[in-house]
């Protein structure tokens, strides 16, 4: 079956630091993945996406890989700001049906 | 470029009665979805469109219904509210499978729900 599995929040870091959120799949097929950004009283917005293995999606600092061999889609940034605390959703969709993670919480202190 | 809206906001509800939210999408998508997101829970999916005219179970229907009379918008339903029910609700839409590629879902703003 098709499944997500991020890391469990909270995660506290101080401005500037190096943001690593955990993300792997299950999935038959060939998935895209995406990750989501979901700031307080709002919808989940596409932070960014990759369609095929070895892609990188970027966007605002942000980054993942498509990682087939290890089934992962890990975001990253090298240094966080306070404006960068939400919640952000790895996700999956296959066959136009889609797949969340739990969401992770960030929370960056000044 | 408006993408999705959801109507209404906000909303209290008693125990019993019965609305009706409504998704509107812009950008011409095929499918549309209605989730519910509670503490601690993520997303869950509640009823999808594959087309106009067209509905189907998500993980979570009881208690809902949904209609797509016209391709822009995605009615979500509550016969007769429940607290279970008290949640924030989402609406996305995509576009199909293009040129093998799976396209991202884009979410409405959400409506939050309290059953009383």
């Amino acid at each position: 079956g098709n499944s997500v599995t991020q890391m469990e929040g909270p995660v506290t870091l101080s401005e500037e630091a190096f943001l690593t959120i955990n993300c792997t799949y299950t999935a038959t097929g060939y998935p895209s993945l995406f990750w989501y950004v979901q700031y307080p009283g709002e919808g989940l917005q596409l932070l960014l996406k990759a369609t095929k293995a070895d892609d990188k999606g970027s966007n605002k600092g942000f980054e993942a890989t498509y990682r087939k061999e290890t089934t992962s889609f890990h975001l990253e940034k090298g240094s966080v700001q306070v404006s960068d605390s939400a919640v952000y959703f790895c996700a999956l969709s296959n066959f136009n049906k889609f797949y969340f993670g739990s969401g992770t919480k960030l929370n960056v202190k000044p | 470029n408006a993408g999705v809206t959801q109507t209404p906001k906000f909303r209290v509800l008693k125990t019993g009665q019965s609305m009706t939210l409504l998704c509107a999408q812009d950008m011409n998508h095929e499918y549309m979805y209605w989730y519910r997101q509670d503490p601690g829970m993520g997303l869950r999916l509640i009823h999808y469109s594959v087309g106009e005219g067209t509905t189907a179970k998500g993980e979570v229907p009881d208690g809902y219904n949904v209609s797509r009379l016209k391709k822009q918008n995605f009615l979500l339903g509550l016969e007769s509210a429940a607290p279970s029910q008290t949640s924030v609700y989402f609406c996305a839409s995509s576009s199909p499978v293009d040129r093998g590629q799976n396209q991202p879902q884009h979410f409405g703003d959400g409506t939050r729900l309290s059953i009383l």
